[in-house]
């Protein structure tokens, strides 16, 4: 079975700071990918990043980055100077190699930015 | 926009009501996945098709069901409803339905039982 946890529920920060959310994965698969989506007030899910098990290198897209660590089981996002456009609630999910190509989520977590 | 279009956007409804939701993929995506998001459960993997066929389900409730018609349009038929089906019920559309193409997700409906 898979799980992503993201054990933290909310964060809030001041504008301009640095803020990394974590995710932590389970998955017996040896292929799998990994992905981050974002939930802003409107209600839509907005896809960010896909990586896939075989490239750990870190991934910078603008302000995002992202760092994935397979030892640690670990896809960690931060946002560099974060804007209060950026609240929203961000998901990290995986997918791995089987019948399908379904989602498992985390929990997600509440990241308010406040001017 | 991810071009994946859902609808009604709101959906209120009483109990043990049949309800039908429908979704249009991206054009040229062939494969499309069902989503319930909940306070309680999150969000969590109902179906999935593919080109018509379905390919994969996930915790879907035996009084769900759903299909994808040949112009790859999908309806997701939701029965007997109860209070513990409102949620927001999101559709996603990939290319195909392995090689974890990126999912993307429409708008949602979101479902008031009463």
């Amino acid at each position: 079975a898979q799980k992503v946890t993201q054990a933290q529920t909310e964060i809030s920060v001041v504008e301009k700071e640095d803020v990394t959310l974590d995710c932590v994965y389970e998955t017996r698969d040896t292929t799998y990918y990994l992905f981050w989506y974002k939930q802003p007030p409107s209600g839509e899910l907005v896809f960010l990043i896909r990586r896939n098990s075989f490239d750990e290198q870190n991934e910078i897209s603008g302000r995002y980055s992202w760092n994935f660590q397979k030892s640690t089981s670990s896809f960690n996002f931060t946002i560099t100077a974060s804007q209060v456009v950026d609240s929203a609630v961000y998901f990290c999910a995986l997918s791995g190699n089987n019948a399908g190509n379904m989602l498992t989520f985390g929990g997600g977590t509440r990241l308010m930015v406040k001017p | 926009d991810s071009g994946v279009t859902q609808t009604p956007k709101h959906l209120i409804t009483a109990t043990g009501q049949r309800v039908t939701l429908r979704c249009s993929p991206r054009s040229g995506d062939l494969s499309v996945y069902w989503y319930q998001q909940s306070l309680d459960q999150g969000l969590q993997f109902l179906i999935q098709y593919y080109n018509g066929e379905e390919r994969a389900k996930g915790n879907i409730l035996e009084r769900f069901s759903a299909q994808q018609f040949p112009d790859l349009h999908s309806e997701l038929n939701l029965s007997s409803l109860e209070l513990g089906d409102s949620a927001l019920y999101f559709c996603a559309s990939s290319l195909s339905g392995r090689d974890y193409n990126e999912q993307f997700f429409g708008p949602g409906t979101r479902l008031t039982v009463l």
